[in-house]
C-alpha cells in the first residue's frame, strides 16, 4: 500500500494563479480531509469529505474548494492564489468520520505565493 | 467550541531526561484526544490516543492519560532518546461531528 500520496512536494505560484493539489488514498477510506500547516497555528481543517459525492467545511475553507468523485481521490483547488495561502498543505484520510478513528496523513505540500 | 492548547517550544533536553509536554483541551460532547509526531520533512503519524475518561494511550514508552476533571492529556515519556527530536500534535477529534481540531505543536530537540 502507498498510503496517502500528494503531489506536487512543492509549487510556487505567482498571485492570482490557480491549481490543484493531488491527494489520493489506497486505503478504501471513507473519510478525507485538508488541512494547511501555518508556523505557530498547528493544522487547520480547509475541507474535509465523509464519501464519495460529500463535502463539507472546516474552519478556514475561503479561497478553496474541494470534490470528491471517486473514493480515492480528494483534490483541492484554488482558484485565484493569494500571498496568505503560502503554507504547507496536508492531506489526510480514515476509516471514517468517527473520531476514535487514526488519521492517516500524506507527506506534505509545501506552496509558496508571490 | 472546541480546542486545544499546548504548551509553547521549543523543548531542549539531554538524552535520558523525563519529558513532558502539556495539553489542554476545551469542548462539547465527549471527544476522543490524540498525539501525532511529525518529524523533519514528513506528514504527521499517530503516536498514541484516548477516546473515554480515565483511558491511557501508550505507545514506543510515550504515555498519557485522558482527565476529563482537569481537561488534560499531557504527554510523558521516562527517558527520551535523540530518536524523539520531532514536533508533538496534540489533536481533539470532536464527538459526531467527523473535524479534528490540532494544538500548535511543540517541538523537541534531544541533545546526545
Amino acid at each position: 500500500n502507498a498510503g496517502v500520496t500528494q503531489t506536487p512536494k512543492f509549487q510556487v505560484l505567482k498571485t492570482g494563479q490557480s491549481m490543484t493539489l493531488q491527494c489520493a488514498q489506497d486505503m478504501n477510506h471513507e473519510y478525507m480531509s485538508w488541512y494547511r500547516q501555518d508556523p505557530g497555528m498547528g493544522l487547520r481543517l480547509i475541507h474535509y469529505s465523509v464519501g464519495a459525492g460529500i463535502t463539507d467545511q472546516g474552519e478556514v475553507p475561503n479561497g478553496y474548494n474541494v470534490s470528491r468523485s471517486t473514493t480515492e481521490d480528494f483534490p483541492l483547488r484554488l482558484l485565484s492564489a493569494a500571498p496568505s495561502q503560502t503554507s504547507v498543505y496536508f492531506c489526510a484520510s480514515s476509516y471514517s468520520g468517527e473520531t476514535y478513528n487514526e488519521q492517516f496523513f500524506g507527506p506534505g505540500t509545501r506552496l509558496t505565493v508571490l | 467550541g472546541n480546542s486545544v492548547t499546548q504548551m509553547e517550544g521549543p523543548v531542549t533536553l539531554s538524552e535520558e531526561a523525563f519529558l513532558t509536554i502539556n495539553c489542554t483541551y476545551t469542548a462539547t460532547g465527549y471527544p476522543s484526544l490524540f498525539w501525532y509526531v511529525q518529524y523533519p520533512g514528513e506528514g504527521l503519524q499517530l503516536l498514541l490516543k484516548a477516546t473515554k475518561a480515565d483511558d491511557k494511550g501508550s505507545n514506543k514508552g510515550f504515555e498519557a492519560t485522558y482527565r476529563k476533571e482537569t481537561t488534560s492529556f499531557h504527554l510523558e515519556k521516562g527517558s527520551v532518546q535523540v530518536s524523539d527530536s520531532a514536533v508533538y500534535f496534540c489533536a481533539l477529534g470532536a464527538y459526531n461531528f467527523n473535524k479534528f481540531y490540532f494544538g500548535s505543536g511543540t517541538k523537541l530537540n534531544v541533545k546526545p
